[in-house]
C-alpha cells in the first residue's frame, strides 16, 4: 500500500511569505499529525487532526495552522513566515487514537525561508 | 509536562559488541513508549512498541516504570544498525508523541 505522502519536498519562500503544505496519509488512516524538525530543537509536535477535528496543538504561534478534509488528507498552512521557521515538516499518519499503534512517517517537506 | 531523556548523541561500537541506547522518560500517568529509527536518507520509521512487547531486528526494550526507562538492546550489533534512532513518549488521547533528542549509533568494523 501506498505510504505517507508528503508535497512538495523542497520549498524556498522569503521572510512574510506565507506557505501551505500538504498531506496524504496512508490509505484508512484517519489521524494525521504534523512535527518540525530542526537540528537545535529536534521533533517537535505542531498538531494532531483525526476525523477533520483538531485533536491536540502543540507549543506553537498561532501563525501556524492545519487542517483536514474528508478524504484524512492534511495540510498545515504558515503565515508571516520567519527565518526560524526553516525546518523539515514531518506528516505522520495512524489508524486513530487506540493504545499500540504507532505512526507512520512521511518524508517531509524542507522549508527554507530566505 | 512529560518529557523524553536520551543522553547520549553519539554512541559508538564495534560490530558483534552489545548495544544498548538509553531512554528515560518523565511522566506523571500511564506512559506508552516507542522506538523509532532512522537510517541515513531514509524516513522516520517505526521500530519498537513497549505495548507489544517484540523484538525486531534483534532489538529488544522493556518498559521499567520504577525506574522510568525504556532502553533499547540487542546483543550483537551488525554494521546495517548504524542509524539515528529516537525514543517517543504517548502521553494522553490521541496521538501526540513527544521525542527524545536522539542517540546517533556508529557500528564499526
Amino acid at each position: 500500500k501506498a505510504g505517507v505522502t508528503q508535497t512538495p519536498r523542497y520549498l524556498i519562500k522569503t521572510r512574510g511569505q506565507q506557505v501551505t503544505l500538504s498531506c496524504s496519509p496512508i490509505s484508512g488512516h484517519r489521524s494525521v499529525s504534523w512535527y518540525q524538525q530542526t537540528p537545535g530543537q529536534g521533533l517537535q509536535f505542531l498538531f494532531e487532526y483525526f476525523s477533520e477535528t483538531q485533536r491536540n496543538k502543540g507549543n506553537f504561534p498561532g501563525r501556524f495552522s492545519g487542517r483536514q478534509f474528508s478524504n484524512s488528507r492534511s495540510e498545515m498552512n504558515v503565515s508571516t513566515l520567519e527565518l526560524g521557521d526553516s525546518a523539515l515538516y514531518l506528516c505522520a499518519s495512524s489508524l486513530g487514537g487506540a493504545r499500540g499503534y504507532g505512526y507512520t512517517f512521511g518524508s517531509g517537506t524542507r522549508l527554507t525561508v530566505v | 509536562a512529560q518529557r523524553v531523556t536520551q543522553p547520549e548523541k553519539l554512541l559508538s561500537v564495534f560490530k558483534g559488541a552489545p548495544v544498548e541506547l538509553k531512554c528515560n522518560y518523565s511522566y506523571s500517568g500511564s506512559p506508552e513508549l516507542f522506538w523509532y529509527v532512522q537510517y541515513s536518507r531514509q524516513r522516520l520509521q517505526l521500530l519498537l512498541r513497549h505495548i507489544s512487547r517484540e523484538s525486531i531486528k534483534g532489538f529488544t526494550a522493556d518498559l521499567n516504570k520504577g525506574e522510568t526507562s525504556f532502553h533499547l538492546k540487542k546483543p550483537f550489533a551488525q554494521e546495517e544498525d548504524s542509524a539515528m534512532y529516537y525514543c517517543a513518549l504517548r502521553t494522553g488521547g490521541g496521538n501526540k508523541l513527544t521525542f527524545g533528542t536522539g542517540t546517533q549509533l556508529k557500528v564499526e568494523l
